[in-house]
């Protein structure tokens, strides 16, 4: 089964702070995204990594930046957190045109 | 650019009843078109999927047929069970895209 982890199910940070959410999965899989997932939105892609060090913006990258250093990792990072970025985030990877997600982490910014 | 319409939630059916959610498209070329369902508490996952027009996707009594006339894969079930309480997102993938485009999502609540 592929397995997609993501290291935090809950966060609570203050606004100014730096954020970092990690995401993992054991499938050597190419194609990794973030999504945030907002009620009455959907899912919205920030950002998607092809490969390691690559990375493309998605339809809502602003506030965010990413990091692939190893094929397995993508890390989502909010440079400087502010309340509109409170929301359910959620990692994908990608194999044979289908999205394996992870459970979510749910961040709260104060 | 490509889009995903769904119906808007939230549905509420009782155990047993037949369930449709509506879900419309837009896009250009022969995109794939996709099911996923979110339990609470979890990730998405994905339900079904279709690749060409006229493909019908199943898995675990849910069907969903890819009608290019009328770009629509509406999802069906014909008794639905209280575990299928979920919300539902319908996405699509562009020919030759990377990326998924999703629906709104539509909760389902099922009553015993």
């Amino acid at each position: 089964d592929v397995k997609v982890t993501q290291s935090s199910r809950y966060l609570v940070k203050r606004t100014g702070e730096k954020v970092f959410l990690e995401c993992v999965q054991d499938m050597d899989h190419e194609n990794m995204f973030w999504y945030r997932q907002d009620p009455g939105l959907g899912l919205r892609l920030i950002y998607f990594s092809y490969d390691v060090k690559m990375k493309e913006k998605g339809d809502i990258p602003e506030g965010y930046s990413v990091s692939r250093e190893k094929k397995e990792r993508f890390s989502l990072i909010l440079e400087s957190a502010s309340t509109n970025q409170t929301s359910m985030y959620l990692c994908a990877s990608r194999d044979k045109n289908i999205q394996y997600f992870g459970a979510g982490t749910r961040l709260s910014v104060l | 650019g490509n889009s995903v319409t769904q119906m808007e939630g939230p549905v509420t059916l009782s155990e047993e009843a037949f369930l449709t959610i509506n879900c419309t498209y837009t896009a250009t070329g022969y995109p794939s078109l996709f099911w996923y369902v979110q339990y609470p508490g979890e990730g998405l996952q994905l339900l079904l999927k279709a690749t060409k027009a006229d493909d019908k996707g199943s898995n675990k009594g849910f069907e969903a047929t890819y009608r290019k006339e009328t770009t629509s894969f509406h999802l069906e079930k014909g008794s639905v069970q209280v575990s299928d309480s979920a919300v539902y997102f319908c996405a699509l993938s562009g020919q030759g895209a990377q990326k998924l485009v999703f629906g709104q999502g539509t909760r389902l609540t099922i009553n015993p």
